[in-house]
């Protein structure tokens, strides 16, 4: 059974710039979710997604935005990229957002802003 | 969801248990505790999760005291591919109240020959 998969791995971008990042859950997942991981802040929980609905939201700008497709593919741009947005960017998929489950993380995408 | 408390490091030598510690003082009754490891590069992973009683898996034992305000993850035989940075974490279970976590600094556990 293949695992989440997130596009692309590493990527460079500069100040102002927008970006777009991909998430492929596991198959038969309908839960998308999506962290932020820095030095400073540690992982960050920035929104998740279930049946192409936004279920919940963290406490990040309007520059980062998300949607999730009717086959749970899911994806989040950033625009007006700063410095600080320089991250590793990691998608969960689980089963559902009911009783409590595993979440199943990617490898995540590491972003640097330059 | 209640606040957690890790020691930032820990050593084990490897084939000895390690014992990683978390404190939750403010936990609520109907707060689960969740266990994830990230090893260094690669996305966390789930571990355990219990709410009152002990439990254990092919990873690891969760210990959870009476009174729920600490628990300790017990991994039974270290090994050298245990290395990583151990969150636990604190959640309420709700029923549709979604996949939120919340991951405090972990214990970062180096397990050495």
């Amino acid at each position: 059974k293949a695992g989440v998969t997130q596009t692309p791995r590493y990527l460079i971008k500069t100040r102002g710039q927008q970006v777009t990042l991909s998430c492929s859950p596991i198959s038969g997942h309908r839960s998308v979710s999506w962290y932020q991981q820095t030095p400073g802040q540690g992982l960050q929980f920035l929104f998740e997604y279930f049946s192409e609905t936004q279920r919940n939201k963290g406490n990040f700008p309007g520059r980062f935005s998300g949607r999730q497709f009717s086959n749970s593919r899911s994806e989040m741009n950033v625009s007006t990229l700063e410095l600080g947005d320089s991250a590793l960017y990691l998608c969960a998929s689980s089963l559902g957002t009911g009783a409590f489950r595993e979440l199943f993380f990617g490898e995540g995408s590491r972003l640097t802003v330059l | 969801d209640a606040k957690t408390t890790q020691p930032p490091s820990m050593d084990c030598a490897e084939g000895r248990a390690a014992n990683l510690p978390c404190n939750h003082s403010t936990i609520s009754g109907n707060e689960y505790v969740y266990w994830y490891r990230q090893i260094h590069s690669q996305g966390p992973q789930y571990i355990i999760h219990g709410l009152k009683n002990n439990e254990t898996n092919e990873m690891a034992s969760l210990i959870i005291t009476e009174d729920r305000k600490s628990s300790t993850l017990i991994l039974p035989h270290a090994t050298l591919r245990d290395t990583a940075v151990y969150y636990c974490i604190v959640r309420v279970k709700i029923t549709g109240g979604g996949n939120k976590l919340t991951f405090g600094t972990g214990t970062q556990l180096k397990v050495e020959l």
